[in-house]
């Protein structure tokens, strides 16, 4: 079964700085999608931003892009001019290419604090 | 659409009473997911759905714990009896097809169990 690591359970940026989150995974597929999903104290889970494995150009949404490295099975998310409103748990996810593409697991999250 | 929801979105209730959690995904979507999320555990994936057939249910935790759709527009999660340990926020979820299509989430409920 996949699994997503998160190593970083808790990470702070200055307002306007730039932060990078970390997440690795483990699969033997070949095609697979990875995800990051923002959860503010809302509760509500969004989607930041996708990747699709078969893609080598790295994902971007405005401020915030990803760091694709499929042979490390790492998947970075980088928060450029970082805004109060960024401050939220960031969940890595995995979802795979089977016959259904239904596997859709979560890593642990990172909780990320935004110091004005 | 008004997207995925839940119901209800807080539900307390003493240990050994029966829970049903619903869920009504957004039409047209053909996968449902249900997931649990603690501070210990993250977010779990219970079960998942594609077209209203289970598929995967190797994350429901224990025979207490049960979920149907009986169609493509309505789920529910049930645990009977619950214990204190069930407390947490559960949340549904659906997908249109597969690969890069993203899951869009419901706001959740969270369960107490006294």
């Amino acid at each position: 079964a996949q699994t997503v690591t998160q190593s970083q359970p808790e990470m702070s940026v200055q307002e306007a700085e730039t932060v990078t989150l970390s997440c690795t995974y483990d699969t033997s597929e070949s095609d697979y999608y990875l995800f990051w999903y923002k959860q503010p104290p809302s509760r509500q889970m969004i989607l930041v931003i996708r990747q699709e494995a078969y893609k080598q150009q790295n994902a971007t949404e405005n401020r915030f892009s990803v760091n694709f490295q499929k042979a490390a099975k790492s998947f970075s998310l980088k928060i450029s001019d970082s805004q109060l409103g960024d401050a939220a748990m960031y969940f890595c996810a995995y979802r795979s290419e089977d016959n259904y593409g239904q596997n859709f697991v979560f890593g642990p999250g990172t909780r990320l604090s935004v110091l004005p | 659409d008004a997207g995925v929801i839940q119901s209800p979105r807080h539900e307390v209730t003493e240990m050994g009473q029966e829970v049903t959690l619903r869920c009504k995904p957004i039409s047209g979507h053909n996968s449902l997911f249900w997931y649990r999320q603690t501070m210990m555990r993250g977010l779990e994936l219970l079960i998942y759905f594609n077209n209203n057939v289970p598929i995967d249910d190797s994350g429901m935790p224990e025979d207490r714990f049960s979920a149907k759709m009986p169609n493509a527009s309505f789920s529910t999660l049930k645990i009977q009896p619950s214990e204190p340990r069930d407390s947490a926020v559960y949340f549904c979820a659906s997908s249109a097809g597969q690969g890069s299509t993203e899951a869009f989430f419901g706001q959740g409920t969270r369960l107490t169990v006294v």
